[in-house]
Parts: structure tokens; C-alpha cells; sequence
């Protein structure tokens, strides 16, 4: 059974910092893996998603990277912003089975 | 575009209510998900569909049952609602492009309260 697991739970930075959020899963035999955002109360919004033959994905101040073999993928963000603040989750897709499985997400706050 | 639209998005139920939980994409996606997220447990997977006139099991079926008539429509059924289905609830569609899924997307949530 696949297992995602983010780490840290919650961060908290000053303003201008940059920063890396991190994303493990146990079987490496995975279609995509894909970054959400979710603001208190409201839906997921997609960042970034990575097809497993890719290794990287930029949208802005976004990178998302993606080692398959070794289960990880990093969320870097740069010049980090309080309207940053927000929980990020990572998903992924495995080739078994039609379900998207879901880390427990870092907390981020961004502080002015 | 819409994309993936839920109804509704509060209620509150009594214990032993049922309840139907809409959810329409306009994106002409094949496969659908229903979602619970609780503190502390994640996202979990309720039901999905493959298409049209299909359903299948997640992690956490039981006490719901869905349906899939209509290719742009999934319906998460609560026949009585037990206080353990207090959550909120997320829809999400995706694509199999050639095996190659597309990004997923979510709708707004359902915020389900059961007294």
C-alpha cells in the first residue's frame, strides 16, 4: 500500500525567505505525483504536477522536483511571501489502481 | 469554466438523515473521485469512477454509496448519516490521456456537520 508522507507538518519563515517542502512515498511505481495548495476552509488548488518520466516543473517561483527511484520530491519555493501562507499537500498517482493517495501536507506561514 | 462544481457546500444533518452530495464537471473527465478530510487523517478516498456507469471502492466506503449516470455528474449518497460522517467532503476529476493522467481537479468542498 502506498504511503506519502510530508515533512515538516507546519513551518513558519520571515518574508523573503526561500524554502523547501518535502514529499516521500514508499512505491516508487507511480504515474505523477502533483503539489496542491489549500487555504483554510477552501479546495485544493493544483500547483505543479510531474509525470514520473519528468524530473522537474517551474511555474513562477514554484520548482517542483521528482526522484522517483528514490521516492522523494521537493516543493522549493523562492522569496517566499505571506500570501504563501497556505497548506501545500503532495499526491500521488500510482499505476495500481485509480486513486490519487495524499500526504498529511506542511502547514506554511509566512510572516511579514 | 466552471470546472468541478459541488452542492451543496454547508449542511447540517440529524443522525439517521440521508443526504445526496452532487458534484458536476464541465471538463469532460472520465475519471471522478469523492474525498473525506478530517483533522489529523488526511484526504481519504471515499469512491471513485472510471466513467460513465461505473463506481468502485476507496479506503472508506462504508456508509456511502455513489452513482455515475451522467459522464459530467457524481453523486455521493448518506442513506443515515452517523455523526462519524461529520467532515468535509471533496470532489476531484481527472484524465487518462494514453496513460498519461492530467493534473486533478478539486472542487470547493462540502462541509458536512451530523448532530
Amino acid at each position: 500500500k502506498q504511503e506519502v508522507t510530508q515533512i515538516p507538518a507546519a513551518l513558519s519563515v520571515p518574508e523573503g525567505e526561500n524554502l523547501v517542502l518535502n514529499c516521500s512515498f514508499t512505491d516508487s511505481a507511480i504515474y505523477n505525483l502533483q503539489w496542491f495548495r489549500q487555504d483554510p476552509g477552501k479546495g485544493l488548488t493544483s500547483l505543479l504536477l510531474i509525470q514520473s518520466s519528468q524530473r522537474e516543473q517551474t511555474s513562477g517561483r514554484l520548482n517542483a522536483s521528482l526522484d522517483k527511484s528514490s521516492g522523494r520530491s521537493t516543493l522549493y519555493i523562492a522569496a517566499s511571501q505571506p500570501g504563501d501562507s497556505a497548506t501545500y499537500l503532495c499526491a500521488v498517482k500510482n499505476n495500481a489502481g485509480n486513486m490519487l493517495t495524499f500526504g498529511g501536507g506542511t502547514r506554511l506561514m509566512v510572516k511579514p | 469554466n466552471a470546472g468541478v462544481t459541488q452542492t451543496p457546500k454547508f449542511r447540517v444533518l440529524k443522525t439517521g438523515q440521508s443526504m445526496t452530495l452532487l458534484c458536476a464537471q464541465d471538463m469532460n473527465h472520465e475519471y471522478m473521485y469523492w474525498y473525506r478530510q478530517d483533522p489529523g487523517m488526511g484526504l481519504r478516498l471515499i469512491h471513485y469512477s472510471v466513467g460513465e456507469g461505473t463506481t468502485a471502492k476507496g479506503e472508506v466506503p462504508d456508509g456511502y454509496n455513489v452513482s455515475r449516470l451522467k459522464k459530467q455528474n457524481f453523486l455521493l449518497g448518506l442513506e443515515s448519516a452517523a455523526p462519524s460522517q461529520t467532515s468535509v467532503y471533496f470532489c476531484a476529476s481527472t484524465e487518462d490521456r494514453g496513460r498519461v493522467y492530467t493534473e486533478a481537479f478539486f472542487g470547493q468542498g462540502t462541509r458536512l456537520t451530523v448532530v
